[in-house]
């Protein structure tokens, strides 16, 4: 089983759809946990953060369940520009001060007018 | 402020050829890493550095050197080129292990 799975779309949706993206991972003792985002033939950028209460910024929301151990994003009202890879990153501790994150291969999302 | 710097962004090496791909940051990092990324396979971590002097093997280490430099910059090295090492290259940086990276901007790597 790989570490961090993702669903690897395209999802294809009208403007102002909502959308949701699930992630799941296999070690327990994953430490942090983030959503990038990805525009074609960029590098990754950090979208949020994701936190045990759950959070929002704006139209995205993401949630974590340590128990079943998945991730979710959540985007509300899409816009064209939400359209590019959404990451689903995991922090590894591996003991010390020594830990990875651990990227998923990305759901591409593709919003059209 | 750069953020995470890689040079070069486009390459094309010749099988067996040599080369250092070269990264810094200036965000004050303790954590760099090197990851490739290939369609279909995502972001797999090559090697990374904790700190300043230590680096360590990541998923796919084999054919490749690393060199925490100081702790500014991380640089990786192609011995002995071949065709299954073309694809992009990103470099990235972390506060701590457990805190959000930044990318440079990737290096795009053909071998023919």
């Amino acid at each position: 089983r790989k570490e961090v799975e993702q669903d690897p779309g395209p999802f294809n949706v009208p403007e102002g759809a909502t959308v949701a993206f699930n992630c799941t991972y296999s070690n327990s003792a994953s430490q942090s946990f983030f959503w990038y985002r990805q525009d074609c033939r960029k590098e990754p950028k950090l979208l949020m953060s994701v936190y045990s209460s759950g959070n929002e910024d704006g139209r995205f929301t993401a949630q974590l369940n340590r128990a079943s151990q998945y991730i979710s994003l959540l985007i509300r009202d899409s816009k064209l520009s939400d359209s590019a890879t959404y990451l689903c990153v995991v922090v590894l501790y591996y003991g010390g001060s020594q830990g990875n994150l651990i990227f998923g291969k990305g759901t591409k999302l593709s919003v059209k007018p | 402020n750069a953020g995470v710097t890689q040079t070069p962004k486009f390459q094309v090496l010749k099988t067996g050829q040599s080369m250092t791909l070269q990264c810094a940051q200036d965000m004050n990092h303790n954590s760099m890493y090197w990851y490739r990324q290939d369609p279909g396979m995502g972001l797999r971590l090559i090697y990374y550095s904790a700190s300043e002097g230590t680096t360590d093997k990541g998923e796919v280490p084999n054919g490749y050197n690393v060199s925490r430099l100081n702790k500014r910059e991380f640089s990786l090295r192609l011995e002995s080129a071949a065709p299954s090492q073309t694809s992009v290259y990103f470099c990235a940086s972390s506060e701590n292990w457990n805190t959000e990276a930044f990318f440079g901007q990737g290096t795009r790597l053909t071998v023919v």
